[in-house]
């Protein structure tokens, strides 16, 4: 069974640190991975994606890694705002007919001003 | 649209009713996907839409739930009977294609009471 695990589930810091969010996923075979963010009672920003090919992809303060072979990813937050506090959600597409985002539980990060 | 529309945003049911949601995706997009997200919960797959390929249904929790969509556009998902536990929110996410290359992009979302 295809799982996507988050780590930690929650993460508070003080303003201006930077910052690690972990995911890791069971099956390699992945088409592509998608960081997403979710503030309360909302649905989800797309944050970053990274196909398979690809090593990590960079978005202002926000750079997101892929490495397959080990099934993690790691998205890195620079110099963090009390803006950035939300849910941080990893999606793994498989593809294919079947094609469906698996996503993990989320960490949920307060920035502490 | 600019984005995917979901209708209504909210809705408040009596337990044994039928409701139905609605998805505008993104125009153009062949992929549409519907999750569930129960309070405090991660997301849960419902179903998926591919072009005109049979869709991924393996996700739908019981023979309650349905869904349907007409070409590549719009979807409306169905709850027939529901109980207190269909309460969630409902979000509905649309990609160009299910490849490699492209972005899934999320609606709103719709939040189900039954009472």
């Amino acid at each position: 069974k295809q799982e996507v695990t988050q780590i930690p589930a929650a993460l508070s810091v003080p303003e201006g640190e930077n910052l690690v969010l972990n995911c890791s996923f069971t099956d390699s075979a992945i088409y592509n991975l998608q960081w997403f963010r979710q503030d309360p009672g909302k649905g989800l920003t797309s944050l970053l994606l990274i196909q398979s090919s690809q090593r990590e992809q960079t978005s202002g303060r926000l750079n997101a890694s892929l490495d397959k072979s080990s099934g993690r990813s790691t998205l890195y937050i620079a110099a963090s705002q009390p803006g950035d506090s939300a849910t941080y959600l990893c999606a793994v597409n498989y593809g294919g007919s079947q094609g469906n985002l698996i996503f993990g539980k989320g960490t949920k990060l307060s920035v502490k001003p | 649209g600019a984005g995917v529309s979901q209708s209504p945003s909210n809705k408040v049911t009596e337990k044994g009713k039928d409701v139905e949601l609605r998805c505008d995706p993104i125009s153009g997009h062949t992929a549409l996907y519907w999750y569930r997200q129960r309070l405090g919960q991660g997301l849960e797959f419902l179903i998926y839409f591919q072009g005109n390929s049979a869709p991924d249904k393996s996700g739908l929790p019981s023979d309650r739930f349905s869904a349907e969509r007409t070409g590549e556009s719009v979807s409306t998902l169905t709850i027939q009977r529901t109980q207190q536990e269909d309460s969630a929110v409902y979000l509905c996410a649309s990609s160009l294609d299910g490849g490699a290359n492209t972005e899934a992009f999320f609606g709103q979302g719709t939040r189900l009471t039954v009472v």
